[in-house]
């Protein structure tokens, strides 16, 4: 069984900040992991995933993370935030044989401050 | 290609109405899923199918039918609404291999009142 928390319902940060999403997981098997972003109105969009090859993982418009398998975390960051960012991101975990499912976080909703 | 699409964008039920919420991909992908998205809650699957003519029961299958008669279609069904029902609706699909992502459609909003 596997599942996700993500640390924050809302993260705010001033527009040029560091965003820092966090995301630990549990899974009693080695993990894949997901990162996805979600615009107002709009389906998810995967953003970056973690498929047990290097663990620092870069994504789309400038966001990474990193999985820490000692920490159990896949947090994700992004060195400066953009007004664009503005979104819901959700982490999702499933394993790496027989993965038919995802599970995801609740979300964190990310408000970017001009 | 137009990836994961999905009919109708909204929809308004009174309660014990039926529906059929339709989902089409276009990328021959073998999985497919139905989840729900809830304020505060995430996405919670309710159905998904590894394969034409198959289906299995996700995490919240209550109330809930579907069937995948062909590769690109994933219907989810309401027989009776509920007001517990009103969500937004999302389908994906991705392909066998492991490693990869779920593509998602733009979802259907529906209010049961």
């Amino acid at each position: 069984a596997q599942s996700v928390t993500q640390l924050g319902s809302h993260v705010s940060v001033s527009e040029g900040a560091l965003v820092l999403l966090r995301c630990n997981y549990s899974s009693s098997v080695p993990p894949y992991l997901f990162w996805y972003v979600q615009y107002p109105n709009q389906g998810l969009q995967l953003l970056l995933k973690y498929t047990s090859a290097a663990t620092l993982v870069k994504g789309i418009n400038g966001f990474e993370a990193e999985f820490k398998k000692s920490e159990t975390s896949f947090h994700l960051t992004k060195p400066s935030a953009h007004m664009s960012d503005a979104a819901e991101y959700f982490c999702a975990v499933s394993p790496n044989f027989g993965n038919e499912k995802l599970t995801f976080g609740t979300g964190t909703r990310l408000t970017i401050i001009p | 290609n137009a990836g994961v699409t999905q009919t109708p964008k909204f929809r308004v039920l009174k309660t014990g109405q039926s529906m059929t919420l339709l989902c089409a991909q276009d990328m021959n992908h073998e999985y497919m899923y139905w989840y729900r998205q809830d304020p505060g809650m995430g996405l919670r699957l309710i159905h998904y199918s590894v394969g034409e003519g198959t289906t299995a029961k996700g995490e919240v299958p209550d109330g809930y039918n579907v069937s995948r008669l062909k590769k690109q279609n994933f219907l989810l069904g309401l027989e009776s609404a509920a007001p517990s029902q009103t969500s937004v609706y999302f389908c994906a699909s991705r392909p066998r291999e492991v490693s990869y992502e779920q593509y998602f459609g733009p979802g259907t909003r529906l209010t049961v009142t």
